[in-house]
């Protein structure tokens, strides 16, 4: 089945400072998404990009499905955008298969 | 409903009783989904279903798991015989329409402990 891999696993900001994590999948996709788990353990769907651009409030995303990767850009962060950021793609009709997940800390 | 719900928030239960996980999808989605997140690690698929059918139980550690949706809307995840590995946080996701192709809402979770 896909692979998912995330980078960096781990990141400290300073309030206020920019980001871009990484996903990198092992197959062509027809689903991928970005998601925020918030300390108490919500998982919140942030964008539903198979390819292309979109962008809403601080954050983007960005898929190259050519090349296998995704990125998702945090502007101006701040505290609320603390906790873990998952990637998950899929391929022809299976479920989404999520990475590991990059653990966001944002500091004041 | 508006979101998906899921219930019980919170299960604590003794090794070896069974547990019944409620998922309540968002109203006209035809997909829906189970999952699995340990402590510090992403979710990993359980099984799925397209209406009342299951399409996928490929992820389902065990024959102690077993999942229906029989009228294809509300969807029970039951565990037999607990043990303390099963302890996790299990979510409900459901889609528009199939595995590939749509985004996915996830439910609240439930959060089992196995004492």
């Amino acid at each position: 089945g896909i692979q998912v891999e995330q980078s960096p696993p781990d990141l400290i900001l300073q309030e206020g400072a920019n980001s871009t994590l990484r996903c990198n999948f092992s197959d062509s996709v027809n689903n991928l998404q970005w998601f925020h788990q918030n300390p108490w353990g919500q998982l919140i769907n942030l964008f539903y990009i198979p390819s292309g651009t979109k962008q809403n409030g601080r954050l983007s995303a960005t898929t190259v499905a050519t090349e296998r990767y995704s990125l998702l850009y945090i502007s101006s962060s701040q505290t609320t955008d603390s906790g873990v950021y998952f990637c998950a793609a899929a391929s022809g009709n299976t479920p989404l298969v999520f990475g590991k997940g990059t653990r966001l800390s944002v500091i004041a | 409903g508006a979101g998906v719900s899921q219930s019980p928030r919170y299960k604590v239960t003794k090794r070896g009783q069974d547990v019944a996980l409620r998922c309540d999808p968002i109203s006209g989605h035809v997909s829906l989904y189970w999952y699995r997140q340990a402590l510090g690690q992403g979710p990993e698929f359980l099984t799925y279903f397209n209406y009342e059918a299951q399409q996928d139980k490929s992820g389902l550690p065990n024959d102690r798991f077993s999942a229906e949706r029989p009228e294809g809307s509300i969807s029970t995840l039951t565990i037999q015989r607990t043990e303390q590995r099963d302890s996790a946080m299990y979510r409900c996701a459901s889609s528009l329409l199939g595995a590939g192709v749509n985004g996915y809402t996830f439910g609240s979770g439930t959060r089992l402990t196995v004492v």
